[in-house]
């Protein structure tokens, strides 16, 4: 069974900071790995994604993550926010075959 | 290309009802999931649809049904309706394969 642990239930952070937003997964296999966004009286949207190859992930908004197996984590960051950031953030994982597992969620909260 | 649409957007049922709710998948995909969205839960599976077959299935009750058509439209159904249930559902559609998911804006149901 595949879980997926995220470590900070809300973050505020101030516009223009760097934030980091930290994901930890367990599986007994390998899994593909993924960010996504929820804005408010939205659906999720994937921000990227890790199925193999570069560790270091690039996706949509200027958000990038890294994949370090050692740790089993997939952090997700990016170095200077905006107010329009200002979300609900999910890390997820699959493996084969199985369903995609979400983490618990971490909010967002950009400060001017 | 459409995005994933779900019906109805919002719904009131008093306790004791029962409910369906609608998926329309991007076109082209076969697989639809699943999700209720809780405060207290986060983002929990429901099930998984892949060419009208259950594939996979969450540890919800048998009051949670779903099936999916023969055009890949998917409906959920929940019987006898507690306050429990209030939640937001998402529905997500993906192409076989990696388990990128593309989300709906979700169905948010009051239980009163």
């Amino acid at each position: 069974a595949q879980s997926v642990t995220q470590l900070d239930s809300q973050v505020p952070v101030f516009e223009e900071a760097p934030v980091e937003l930290r994901c930890n997964y367990s599986s007994s296999v390998s899994v593909y790995l993924f960010w996504y966004v929820q804005y408010p009286n939205q659906g999720l949207q994937l921000l990227l994604k890790y199925l193999s190859g570069s560790t270091l992930v690039k996706g949509i908004n200027g958000f990038e993550a890294e994949f370090n197996k050692s740790q089993t984590s997939f952090h997700l960051r990016k170095p200077s926010v905006h107010i329009s950031d200002t979300a609900e953030y999910f890390c997820a994982a699959k493996a084969a075959g199985n369903k995609l597992t979400f983490g618990g969620g971490t909010r967002v909260l950009v400060k001017p | 290309k459409a995005g994933v649409t779900q019906t109805p957007r919002y719904l009131i049922k008093t306790r004791g009802q029962q409910v369906t709710l609608s998926c329309s998948p991007i076109s082209g995909h076969r697989s639809v999931s699943w999700y209720q969205q809780t405060p207290g839960q986060g983002l929990q599976f429901l099930f998984e649809y892949f060419s009208e077959t259950q594939r996979n299935k969450g540890n919800f009750p048998g009051r949670f049904s779903g099936r999916q058509f023969s055009n890949s439209r998917s409906e959920m159904n929940v019987s006898t309706l507690e306050l429990g249930d209030s939640a937001l559902y998402l529905c997500a559609s993906s192409q076989q394969g990696t388990g990128e998911l593309f989300f709906g804006e979700g169905s948010r149901l009051t239980v009163l």
